[in-house]
């Protein structure tokens, strides 16, 4: 069945550092893949999306690209700050059934330090 | 704010006892998702409405739980006779039928604690 893989935190970095967090999936068809952050005492939100191959996904200033050839989804930041700090979830949604889905990695805790 | 809505936000009960929660999801969006967040897990697909149909049930969803979306507008999850197991965050989202991402969108959650 379809699931997604992403690494284990916590993650602790110093603010304006790189930020790489890893995710892969396994999928029948061609899904869509997202990255959802959930801060602390709040519901998860919509990070960033990309639909097919190839397709890059940014937004403040995080960004992923969707490698069918690696099945991975990897995001990054160049630069992180305190506001990062967060959970940080990939998922996949088959668009090829019926409800479309989400199937949720286990999240990854970042905690971006001043 | 015309994000998805979720009462209560907080639910401790007995065990044994019953709960309800409620979700109002971004009024023009017809597809409804409820998810259950155990502490340090993605949160976990638990049923999905196309307006007032239920469509998909995973099998974590016993003969306990029941969810409804009698208008196809807001919707309902009642678990009864609620056993320690049931803690949890219960999630709800919302889409709509346009755009090919059908992108989720969440609500605050509800956080039950059962003792």
């Amino acid at each position: 069945g379809n699931s997604v893989t992403q690494m284990e935190g916590p993650v602790t970095l110093s603010e304006e550092a790189f930020l790489t967090i890893n995710c892969t999936y396994t999928a029948t068809g061609y899904p869509s893949l997202f990255w959802y952050v959930q801060y602390p005492g709040e519901g998860l939100q919509l990070l960033l999306k990309a639909t097919k191959a190839d397709d890059k996904g940014s937004n403040k200033g995080f960004e992923a690209t969707y490698r069918k050839e690696t099945t991975s989804f990897h995001l990054e930041k160049g630069s992180v700050q305190v506001s990062d700090s967060a959970v940080y979830f990939c998922a996949l949604s088959d668009r090829g059934g019926a409800t479309n889905k989400l199937i949720f990695g286990t999240g990854t805790l970042l905690a971006v330090q001043p | 704010d015309t994000g998805v809505s979720q009462d209560p936000r907080h639910k401790i009960t007995k065990r044994g006892q019953n709960v309800t929660f409620r979700c109002d999801p971004i009024s023009e969006h017809n597809r409804l998702y409820w998810y259950r967040q155990t502490l340090g897990q993605g949160p976990e697909f638990l049923t999905y409405f196309q307006n007032e149909a239920q469509l998909e049930k995973s099998r974590l969803l016993s003969d306990r739980f029941s969810a409804e979306r009698p208008k196809g507008s807001f919707s309902t999850l009642e678990i009864q006779r609620t056993e320690q197991g049931d803690s949890a965050m219960y999630l709800c989202a919302s889409t709509g039928t346009s755009g090919r991402s059908y992108e989720q969108y969440f609500g605050p959650g509800t956080r039950l604690t059962v003792t």
